[in-house]
């Protein structure tokens, strides 16, 4: 069990700019989700897939951001015309079917300059 | 609509009890989980409740009232690296996670 993996970790870019993130859950998790968390705040839920399928996506989020899990493994975050209010830790949890819990990924800090 | 609420911030001295409140209204109830997070790291879990009562687990128990949309955990026999942020968070109807803002424990000598 390595855990879920977050790649990058850290991504600076220019205000305009598109972004993806990748994340690689535990692998015997059929679930997977997105969350973006800002300082002194908790994390804020973005969407979440079972298996491949997006289940559900946050009415808070706009239509530059756009998430897919294609094979139900490992899933994409993009970000497109990044704003300087896109700037905080994007975090991707994965959980098998039922009432477990969520074991989250280390992050990546996303920095709109 | 979904709100849940808890304090900010909490100061306890250590070796001491704390209680943390979370009170919540959502739309649909699967469980309510608690989770901690130092600074800079990714959260991780503590407890799960979903039935009313208490669960214990070492120093830290947890308690859920879903009549009353309420539940606490309990820190006992504090230590300085008890000093973090701790997330009360409920599973929806649709098994999505929805966290509350947080309360920023700070632990005393």
């Amino acid at each position: 069990d390595t855990g879920v993996s977050q790649d990058p970790r850290h991504k600076i870019t220019k205000r305009g700019q598109n972004v993806t993130f990748r994340c690689d859950p535990i692998s015997e998790h059929n679930r997977l989700y997105w969350y973006r968390q800002t300082l002194g705040q908790g994390p804020e839920f973005l969407t979440y897939f079972q298996n491949e399928a997006q289940l559900e996506k946050s009415r808070l989020l706009s239509d530059r951001f756009s998430a897919e899990r294609p094979k139900g493994s490992f899933s994409t975050l993009e970000i497109q015309r990044t704003e300087q209010g896109d700037s905080a830790m994007y975090l991707c949890a994965s959980s098998p079917q039922g009432d477990s819990p969520l074991h989250f990924g280390n992050g990546t800090r996303l920095t709109v300059t | 609509g979904q709100n849940i609420d808890q304090p900010t911030e909490m100061t306890a001295t250590e070796g001491a009890i704390v209680q943390i409140n979370c009170t919540y209204q959502t739309s649909g109830f699967n469980g309510l989980f608690w989770y901690q997070q130092h600074a800079g790291e990714a959260p991780t879990f503590l407890s799960y409740n979903v039935l009313d009562g208490l669960e214990e687990k070492g120093r830290f128990s947890s308690f859920l009232s879903r009549s009353k949309g309420y539940s606490y955990l309990l820190l006992k026999e504090l230590q300085m690296k008890d000093s973090a942020s701790y997330l009360c968070a409920v599973r929806g109807s649709q098994g999505n996670l929805i966290f509350g803002k947080g309360t920023k424990l700070s632990v005393k000598p």
